[in-house]
C-alpha cells in the first residue's frame, strides 16, 4: 500500500524557518517525482515545487511566490523528501501536501499525504 | 504563468442529475490537464489525468474530455459522495498551476 506521511509543521514566526519531511513507502521511491502543493485556510490548492528522479539529476522546480526561499531536497535512501522554508511570511500559512503519480499494472493513481499544517505568526 | 479559470463557482444539483464542471487555460496546454476532488478536511484525490483518461479506481461516471485551452469535467450522474470542491490542474509548462476550484452542492 502506497503511503505518503509529511511532519515537521507547526507555529513559527515570520522570518523564520521550518523544515518538511514526507516519508514514502509502497512504491519504488527512487523512481517517481514528487511535489509539494500547500492550500491556506479556506483557500485553493497552490502547487510548491517538484524534485525529480535521479533519471533526471534530481533537479527541481519552484512556484515563483517560494522560489529563492524554499529548497526541495530528496534523500531516496530514505524514502523521503524534504521542503526547506526560510525567510517564512504570513501567506505562507497553509497545509502542505505531499503528492506524486504512480503508473502501474493497474493504471495511474494519484497519491497525497494528510498534510502537515505550517502557521506563521507573531 | 499559466492561468487557469474554473467555471461556475458554485454548482447546486440534486443526486442524480449531471454535472458539467468547465476549466479554461489562459495558453494552450495541449492535453496535460488533471482535475482533483477534494471534500472538506481531505487531501484531493486525483480523479482524471492528461484530460480524459481516468485515474485507477476512479468510477466512470467521472469523465474529461477537451484539448488546448477549453476542458470538461462530466459526472454523469451525482452520486451523495461525489458533493465536493474539484480542481483542475495544468502539467503543461512550469509552473504547475490549479484553477480556483467549483464547488459542487446538494441543491
Amino acid at each position: 500500500e502506497v503511503q505518503l506521511v509529511e511532519s515537521g509543521g507547526g507555529l513559527v514566526q515570520p522570518g523564520g524557518s521550518l523544515k518538511l519531511s514526507c516519508a514514502a513507502s509502497g512504491f519504488t521511491f527512487s523512481d517517481h517525482y514528487m511535489d509539494w502543493v500547500r492550500q491556506a485556510p479556506g483557500k485553493g490548492l497552490e502547487w510548491v515545487g517538484r524534485t525529480r528522479n535521479k533519471a533526471n539529476s534530481y533537479t527541481t522546480e519552484y512556484a515563483a511566490s517560494v522560489k529563492g526561499r524554499f529548497t526541495i531536497s530528496r534523500d531516496d535512501s530514505k524514502n523521503s523528501f524534504y521542503l526547506q522554508m526560510n525567510s517564512l511570511k504570513i501567506d505562507d500559512t497553509a497545509v502542505y501536501y505531499c503528492a506524486t503519480t504512480v503508473t502501474g499494472m493497474a493504471g495511474t493513481t494519484g497519491y497525497w499525504g494528510q498534510g502537515t499544517l505550517v502557521i506563521v505568526s507573531s | 504563468e499559466i492561468v487557469l479559470t474554473q467555471s461556475p463557482g458554485t454548482l447546486s444539483l440534486s443526486p442524480g442529475e449531471r454535472a458539467t464542471l468547465s476549466c479554461r487555460a489562459s495558453q494552450s496546454i495541449s492535453s496535460y490537464l488533471a482535475w482533483y476532488q477534494q471534500k472538506a478536511g481531505q487531501a484531493p484525490r486525483l480523479l482524471i489525468y492528461d484530460a480524459s483518461n481516468r485515474a485507477t479506481g476512479i468510477p466512470a461516471r467521472f469523465s474529461g474530455s477537451g484539448s488546448g485551452t477549453d476542458f470538461t469535467l462530466t459526472i454523469s450522474s451525482l452520486e451523495p459522495e461525489d458533493f465536493a470542491v474539484y480542481y483542475c490542474q495544468q502539467r503543461s509548462n512550469w509552473p504547475l498551476t490549479f484553477g480556483g476550484g467549483t464547488k459542487v452542492e446538494i441543491k
